[in-house]
């Protein structure tokens, strides 16, 4: 089925650092979705977007909407190492809402 | 407050052998989901229920079928267990009928030999 490229696919950063990553599709999307998993642990979501260019925080956490409605970011400021885990962006297609497609996730590695 | 309950956390069965994963939220929630969780693959949605007495396949529903006994409960039954079922299954429910999923179980892992 269909499913979203997620990138990066795994990052490996130093305690303290800005994280950066994005999901993008190949049609239009009118929700973008951001999750963490833990190990062991089922997802958390962590921002719901619904609207084009919009700007959600959550904490050091902030995702983008993008303007093209084929795109989503998520930015994590100032990494702690409590930020390991496994990122997930999920969507619906706009001609398809009923839908959620999911991506295959970033794994997020930091060095206390 | 437990969120989403799952339960077991863990099983093993031999290929043919039946059974049942239990899944229970305390959040008065209308919707709820069963999802399977592979390498490589993502999450894909097993079934749905967007309300209490409704139930509607997903996209890899072949080889389970499913309970929405009341609003808490979901149940997800793998009535001749395949080694292709090997995976990790977790229940999610959301407040908002069809709406994405808020709040995930921690998961069962089921291998089959």
């Amino acid at each position: 089925g269909q499913q979203l490229n997620q990138s990066p696919q795994s990052m490996f950063i130093q305690e303290g650092e800005d994280v950066s990553m994005n999901c993008t599709s190949s049609s239009i999307f009118n929700t973008w979705l951001w999750y963490k998993q833990e190990p062991g642990e089922g997802p958390v979501l962590l921002i719901a977007l619904y609207k084009a260019g919009e700007l959600t925080s959550n904490g050091r956490l902030t995702a983008q909407f993008g303007i093209t409605r084929k795109d989503s970011f998520l930015n994590i400021s100032a990494s702690i190492p409590s930020d390991v885990g496994i990122y997930f962006c999920a969507g619906r297609d706009a001609g398809n809402n009923r839908k959620l497609i999911w991506g295959l996730g970033t794994s997020l590695a930091v060095n206390p | 407050n437990a969120g989403v309950t799952q339960t077991p956390k863990f099983q093993v069965l031999k290929t043919g052998q039946s059974m049942t994963l239990q899944c229970a939220q305390d959040m008065n929630h209308n919707s709820m989901y069963w999802y399977r969780q592979d390498p490589g693959m993502g999450l894909r949605l097993i079934y749905y229920s967007a309300s209490e007495g409704t139930t509607d396949k997903g996209e890899v529903p072949n080889g389970y079928n499913v309970s929405r006994l009341n609003k808490r409960e979901f149940s997800l039954r793998l009535e001749s267990a395949a080694p292709s079922q090997t995976s990790v299954y977790f229940c999610a429910s959301s407040e908002v009928p069809r709406g994405q999923p808020q709040h995930f179980g921690d998961g069962t892992r089921l291998s089959i030999l």
